[in-house]
């Protein structure tokens, strides 16, 4: 089991400001990271699956990059929207299974 | 494309009781999970299956869960007999890639169950 964490816990913003937030995670035997957001009353959704280096992906006003060196992701918002409001989780696959491991996610409100 | 289908959406049971989670994967998806999410906490893989066959239940508790998978399709999760700790939302999901790395997990909706 990796020890994935999170940052932060929670945070609130105003509608239009831009945001970020961290993953971190054992940087050996890294295979994949994959984020997702989770609405309330919703099922989870499928953000990005990055598996390279220096990876950065992009998905509407949503954006990643991946460090595996040194064992980090980050997850940008720009101008953020109520309809963010969620829980965004991140769950880097490592080790001898390549079992997926889900951090405690950062919620995310969006006040209008 | 269909969804994953879970049901019930809610359950409450008292403990010492039992309780069966139902679930229906993407059509074409080899890999189904189990995962219990309980509040504050990310979700926990609970059992994986290829096909219809075990590939992790490291985490699931064996002498209170069972979990199987029909024919390589549905899947049912059960508890039996329910602890108040088992509280939580229990989500299935699938995946088309079979480590279930490469590919995103599509969820279901889960099953908040309530132990009293």
């Amino acid at each position: 089991i990796l020890n994935v964490e999170q940052s932060p816990q929670s945070l609130h913003v105003q509608e239009g400001d831009s945001t970020n937030f961290t993953c971190s995670f054992p940087s050996s035997n890294f295979y994949a990271l994959h984020w997702y957001r989770w609405e309330t009353a919703k099922s989870p959704e499928a953000l990005f699956v990055m598996t390279l280096n220096g990876d950065e992906k992009k998905k509407g006003r949503i954006s990643a990059t991946l460090n595996t060196k040194e064992g980090y992701s980050y997850l940008y918002i720009k101008g953020s929207q109520p309809e963010d409001s969620a829980t965004y989780l991140c769950a880097p696959s490592g080790g001898s299974n390549y079992k997926l491991t889900f951090g405690k996610g950062t919620l995310l409100t969006v006040n209008p | 494309e269909a969804g994953v289908a879970q049901s019930p959406r809610y359950k409450i049971i008292e403990k010492r009781q039992s309780v069966a989670f139902w679930c229906n994967p993407i059509s074409g998806h080899a890999t189904l999970y189990w995962y219990q999410q309980i509040l504050g906490q990310g979700p926990k893989l609970l059992i994986q299956f290829q096909n219809n066959g075990v590939v992790d239940d490291s985490q699931l508790p064996k002498d209170r869960f069972s979990a199987e998978r029909l024919k390589g399709v549905d899947s049912t999760l059960k508890i039996q007999p329910a602890k108040l700790e088992d509280s939580a939302v229990y989500l299935c999901a699938s995946s088309l890639d079979q480590l279930g790395v490469s590919s995103p997990l599509h969820f279901g909706n889960g099953t908040r169950l309530t132990v009293t």
